[in-house]
């Protein structure tokens, strides 16, 4: 377990369909966000979870998203009816957040670059 | 709510030479996290270096330094003997310390392009 891993890589859509993004975590790391980042802009947080639980949304996530983890492990982000605003680059991160350990930054993923035409 | 701004939208700097990348943030919290990050062209975003603000001495790793003046509310970063590889978006972050649910969530501000010439 080497990272935080994404797939795909890559999608490209039409508009109004629907995709399904997957991350997979370092294994010990029981928190695992997403965020969103436009080209030449810094990400925007979506939600995250700790274990399974979904702990916070954003606002951003409209009805149309949707994020799951089951198991407390990999994580899915669904987009319903695609809108070619929501093409971006969907990023994933984790990090061990236990009470008395130090805060350290995320882990991130490379991402999945969402192309919506 | 928390917010964290990068004016300067691209910074250069010659091979070898010092750069400094600016941020600052605005909150209410007395104990928080700031970090920066690096983005390089179509690859994964790393942690440069990380900040506890309830800590006075200024964080250093290696080529990479910063300068938190919590009063200020600012937080930059300063790149020694500056490399080709540095070149990279470079971000920076806030993080509360705090309990609740917005505990572990990162605030970023805009970017910073980083270009270094030879």
């Amino acid at each position: 377990d080497t990272g935080v891993s994404q797939d795909p890589r890559h999608k490209i859509t039409k508009r109004g369909q629907n995709v399904t993004f997957r991350c997979d975590p370092i294994s010990e790391h029981n928190r695992l966000y997403w965020y969103r980042q436009t080209l030449g802009q810094g990400p925007e947080f979506l939600t995250y979870f700790q274990n399974e639980a979904q702990l916070e949304k954003s606002r951003l996530l409209s009805d149309r998203f949707s994020a799951e983890r089951p198991k407390g492990s990999f994580s899915t982000l669904e987009i319903q009816r695609t809108e070619q605003g929501d093409s971006a680059m969907y990023l994933c991160a984790s990090s061990l957040d236990e009470a008395g350990l130090a805060n350290y930054g995320y882990t991130f993923g490379s991402g999945t670059r969402l192309t919506v035409v | 709510a928390q917010t964290v701004t990068q004016s300067q939208p691209e910074m250069s700097v010659q091979e070898a030479e010092t750069v400094t990348l600016s941020c600052t943030y605005d909150t209410s919290e007395s104990d928080y996290y700031l970090f920066w990050y690096k983005q390089p062209p179509s690859r994964q975003m790393i942690l440069v270096i990380r900040q506890e603000a309830y800590k006075q001495q200024n964080a250093t790793e290696n080529r990479f330094s910063v300068n938190f003046q919590k009063a200020a509310k600012s937080f930059s970063l300063k790149i020694s003997d500056s490399q080709l590889g540095d070149a990279a978006m470079y971000f920076c972050a806030y993080r509360s310390a705090g309990g609740g649910t917005s505990y572990g969530k990162l605030t970023f501000g805009q970017g910073t392009i980083l270009t270094v010439h030879p």
